[in-house]
């Protein structure tokens, strides 16, 4: 059974720029989560979809949106770049959302802005 | 407030030997669940084990075990015979129920970075 897939993997952008990750959760998974990891900040989580919508954001920027598809693949775009928005950006899915659901990370796509 | 504690930066331990990683958490909800997961240098955050409030038996996986107090808010992670291969950052990690303002979310502690010496 195929984890959760991010892509991509590294990536390397310019102040100002735009950037959009994706995510292909575990087939089944129908909730999918993005985390923002930094040295300074630790994990901070960022949005939550379920069926297609938004259920739960964190406190970051309007710069910072998502989306997921039908078949619960999720995307996550960010505009304007920052410097600060380097990162290691992690995707992460469950069955559902109650606390018994495991929650399986992928690899993570690691973001620099230069 | 501080959900999830993790108050050793960092952990050293000698091959072979046990070792055990402090978590406490807080919440009012009562029904949430605890995670463990370790991050390699590469990145990957790879799920270890869990543990439902009310869950009455610790959980065990392999070598990993959670010793969980729940009247103490704790879900200490104890790694049995380290290996080099453990060496790594470890994360405990909630995710409360409906009731809960983490509800559908982690919600994650600073983090342990675990050495272990041959």
């Amino acid at each position: 059974k195929a984890g959760v897939t991010q892509t991509p993997r590294y990536l390397i952008k310019t102040r100002g720029q735009q950037v959009t990750l994706s995510c292909s959760p575990i087939s089944g998974h129908r909730s999918v989560s993005w985390y923002q990891q930094t040295p300074g900040q630790g994990l901070q989580f960022l949005f939550e979809y379920f069926s297609e919508t938004q259920r739960n954001k964190g406190n970051f920027p309007g710069r910072f949106s998502g989306r997921q598809f039908s078949n619960s693949r999720s995307e996550m775009n960010v505009s304007t770049l920052e410097l600060g928005d380097s990162a290691l950006y992690l995707c992460a899915s469950s069955l559902d959302r109650g606390p018994g659901n495991t929650i399986y990370f992928g690899e993570g796509s690691w973001l620099t802005v230069v | 407030a501080q959900k999830i504690t993790q108050t050793q930066p960092g952990m050293f331990v000698q091959e072979k030997e046990a070792v055990t990683l402090d978590c406490t958490y807080d919440t009012s909800d009562q029904s949430y669940g605890l995670f463990w997961y370790k991050q390699p240098s590469s990145g990957e955050m790879i799920f270890l084990i869990y543990q439902g409030s009310y869950d009455e038996q610790n959980a065990t996986e392999g070598r990993y075990s959670l010793n969980f107090q729940k009247a103490r808010k704790s879900a200490n992670l104890v790694i049995s015979a380290s290996q080099l291969g453990d060496s790594a950052m470890y994360f405990c990690a909630m995710r409360e129920g409906a009731g809960g303002t983490s509800y559908g979310k982690l919600t994650f502690g600073q983090g342990t970075i675990l050495t272990v010496h041959p």
